[in-house]
C-alpha cells in the first residue's frame, strides 16, 4: 500500500538556521508533490507544489527538492524563525483525481 | 472572498449519537474532499464529492456518509459515534482538475464523551 514517512520525532532548531525536513514515499509514482503547514487547532495551508519534471522549486525562504529516484522530497526553511514552528505535512499526488493521501508530518520548533 | 468554511466548531456528542457537520467550499471551487484527524497525527481521508456524487472513499466505515449540494457545499454524517470518533474533521475545497491544491476550512471539532 502506498505509505508516506516523515520525520517522526519533532525538529528543534535555533532561529536563523536552516530547517531540513524529509519526506519519503513507497509504492508511489507521483506526478506531483505538494507540502502543507499546519498550526494547532487549525486547518492546513498549502505552501508549495513541484512537478515530477522539476528538481527544485523555491519561495521566498522556502525550497523544496523532488527526486524520484530515491523517492524522496526535502523541504528547506532558510533563515528560520519562531513563527516558522508549526506542523509540516507531505502529500505526493499521482495525476488524476484520486485522493489525496497525507503523511503524520514534522513538527518544527524554532526557538530564539 | 471567504475560503472554506465550517460549521459547527466545537461540538460535544455521546456514543452513539449521529452528527452533522457543514462545509460551504472556497468561491469558484467545485470539489469537496472530507478528512479526519487525530491528536498527532496527519489528516485522513474520509471522501471526497464532486457533482454531488462521492467519487473517492478511504478506509471509513459506512457509518460515515456524506452529501453534496447543488451549490457544492456538503455534509458529514457520522452515526452510532464511538468514543474514537473524537477528532477534528476537516472539510477541502478545490477546482477540478489534476494536482489541484486544497484549501482548507478551520475544522470542526469533535469530542464524544
Amino acid at each position: 500500500s502506498q505509505k508516506i514517512e516523515q520525520n517522526s520525532e519533532a525538529l528543534n532548531i535555533q532561529e536563523g538556521k536552516t530547517a531540513t525536513l524529509t519526506c519519503n514515499y513507497t509504492n508511489y509514482s507521483p506526478a506531483y508533490l505538494q507540502w502543507y503547514r499546519q498550526d494547532p487547532g487549525r486547518g492546513p495551508v498549502f505552501l508549495l507544489l513541484i512537478r515530477e519534471n522539476e528538481k527544485e522549486k523555491r519561495k521566498e525562504r522556502l525550497k523544496v527538492t523532488f527526486d524520484t529516484t530515491l523517492k524522496q522530497s526535502l523541504f528547506h526553511i532558510t533563515a528560520s524563525q519562531p513563527a516558522d514552528s508549526a506542523t509540516y505535512l507531505c502529500v505526493p499526488r499521482s495525476g488524476g483525481y484520486n485522493k489525496l493521501i497525507f503523511g503524520a508530518g514534522t513538527r518544527l520548533a524554532v526557538h530564539p | 472572498d471567504a475560503g472554506v468554511t465550517q460549521s459547527p466548531t466545537h461540538l460535544i456528542k455521546t456514543r452513539g449519537q449521529q452528527v452533522t457537520l457543514r462545509c460551504s467550499p472556497k468561491s469558484g471551487h467545485d470539489t469537496v474532499s472530507w478528512y479526519q484527524q487525530a491528536l498527532g497525527q496527519g489528516p485522513q481521508f474520509i471522501f471526497q464529492y464532486y457533482e454531488e456524487e462521492e467519487r473517492q472513499r478511504g478506509n471509513f466505515p459506512d457509518r460515515f456518509s456524506g452529501h453534496q449540494f447543488p451549490n457544492y457545499s456538503s455534509e458529514l454524517n457520522v452515526n452510532a459515534l464511538l468514543l474514537g470518533d473524537s477528532a477534528l474533521y476537516l472539510c477541502a475545497s478545490s477546482p477540478r482538475g489534476p494536482g489541484n491544491v486544497l484549501t482548507f476550512g478551520a475544522g470542526s471539532r469533535l469530542t464524544v464523551l
